[in-house]
Formats: C-alpha cells, sequence, structure tokens
C-alpha cells in the first residue's frame, strides 16, 4: 500500500531563512506521480507541483524548489528566502495511476517577521 | 477561468440529520473527488466519479454516498450524521483518466462541517 510521511509536523523560522519540507513515500509501483500542496488558513488545498516517477529532474521556481530522490523515496520542498505569507500547511501526495490521492499528515510552517 | 466551488462553505447539524453538499468542477472537467479531513485523520479519501460514475471508493462505512451530474457537477449524501463526521469536507476536480498531467487535482475551498 501507498504510504506518505512527513515527519515535521511543525517548523517555526524567522523571515527570509531558507526552509525544506521533508517528505518519504512508499510505493511498490513504477509509475506513480507526486505532488505537493498548500493549504493556507482559508482551508483550500492549493496545487503547487506534480512530479512523475520517470522524471526525476528537479526544478527551481522562482523560490520555490523540489528535488526528487527515487533513490531515497524522498521528495523534499524548499522555500528560499521565506516570507510570512508562505505560512500554511503543506501537503505531499502520492498517487498511483488514476487512483486516489494519499496524503503525507502535513507540516505546518509558520514564518514569524 | 473559474475555480472549483462548493457550496455550502459552512454547515451545522445535529446528530441523526442528513447532509448534502455540492461541488461544481472546473470547466472542461470530468472528474470530480471528494476527501474528508480531520485533525486526527488528516486528509482521507471518499470516492471519485467520472462520467457520472463512481470510479473509485475510500473505506467509509455506507452513510457516506455520492453522484455526479451529466454536466459533472457533483453532490455527496451523508445520511444519520454522527459527531465524528465534523470536518472540512474537500472537492477535486480533474480532465479525467488517461490525460496525463491533466489528473492533476485542483481543490476548491471545502465545506466545513459542525455535527452538534
Amino acid at each position: 500500500a501507498q504510504k506518505v510521511t512527513q515527519a515535521q509536523t511543525e517548523i517555526s523560522v524567522v523571515e527570509k531563512e531558507d526552509v525544506t519540507l521533508d517528505c518519504v513515500y512508499e510505493t511498490r509501483d513504477t509509475t506513480y506521480y507526486l505532488f505537493w500542496y498548500k493549504q493556507p488558513p482559508s482551508g483550500e488545498l492549493v496545487f503547487l507541483i506534480r512530479r512523475n516517477s520517470f522524471d526525476e529532474q528537479n526544478e527551481i521556481s522562482g523560490r520555490y524548489s523540489w528535488n526528487f530522490q527515487k533513490s531515497t523515496s524522498s521528495f523534499n520542498f524548499t522555500i528560499t528566502a521565506s516570507q510570512v505569507v508562505d505560512s500554511a500547511v503543506y501537503f505531499c501526495a502520492h498517487r498511483r495511476g488514476a487512483q486516489k490521492l494519499v496524503f503525507g499528515q502535513g507540516t505546518r510552517l509558520t514564518i514569524n517577521p | 477561468k473559474a475555480g472549483v466551488t462548493q457550496t455550502p462553505r459552512y454547515l451545522i447539524k445535529t446528530r441523526g440529520q442528513q447532509v448534502t453538499l455540492s461541488c461544481s468542477p472546473i470547466s472542461g472537467h470530468r472528474s470530480v473527488s471528494w476527501y474528508q479531513q480531520t485533525p486526527g485523520q488528516g486528509l482521507q479519501f471518499l470516492f471519485e466519479y467520472f462520467s457520472e460514475t463512481q470510479r473509485n471508493k475510500g473505506n467509509f462505512p455506507g452513510r457516506f454516498s455520492g453522484r455526479q451530474f451529466s454536466n459533472s457537477r457533483s453532490e455527496m449524501n451523508v445520511s444519520t450524521l454522527e459527531l465524528g463526521d465534523s470536518a472540512l469536507y474537500l472537492c477535486a476536480s480533474s480532465t479525467g483518466p488517461g490525460t496525463g498531467r491533466s489528473e492533476t487535482q485542483y481543490f476548491g475551498p471545502g465545506t466545513r462541517l459542525l455535527v452538534l
């Protein structure tokens, strides 16, 4: 069965610090998809990024970057120069084929001014 | 393009009652999924509909049901409400199976249900 683990329950940093959110997944599938979602206090889950299992190219998008390492089953997310508006709960999720999304427990990120 | 909309946004019910939640997907999306979010259990998958057919189902009792209409709008119903059904119910839409990148699910703002 799929499983997603976000070991960091809460992280608190001061604005402008870099912060990395960890995600480890378990799967027996060779083809799967990994996602990061952000949930601000309003409750809506905001899609950030999707990665396919066959695409290990890492990506940088503005202040966000992602590190996908199949060898360690990790899909970590880094925010550079964090801002107060980045405060939210971040979820890592796994999906095999056309099946459901399986979410981690989430990491609550607080950016203090 | 308008995002996923859910109505109502907030709901208070008492035990034993039933409730119906509505979700309108992004225009052109034909797949709708429902998730329940609670502090204790986190985000859990309820069911997914595509072309008016239930494609996947999570591990929830039969009190939880859903349906999808020909315009892709979806409703979920919870009968005989229990205190533990208090949660944020999130709806997500995607274009549907076999569409590759478009299988990414986009979520609505959710419906907060409080059962007293």
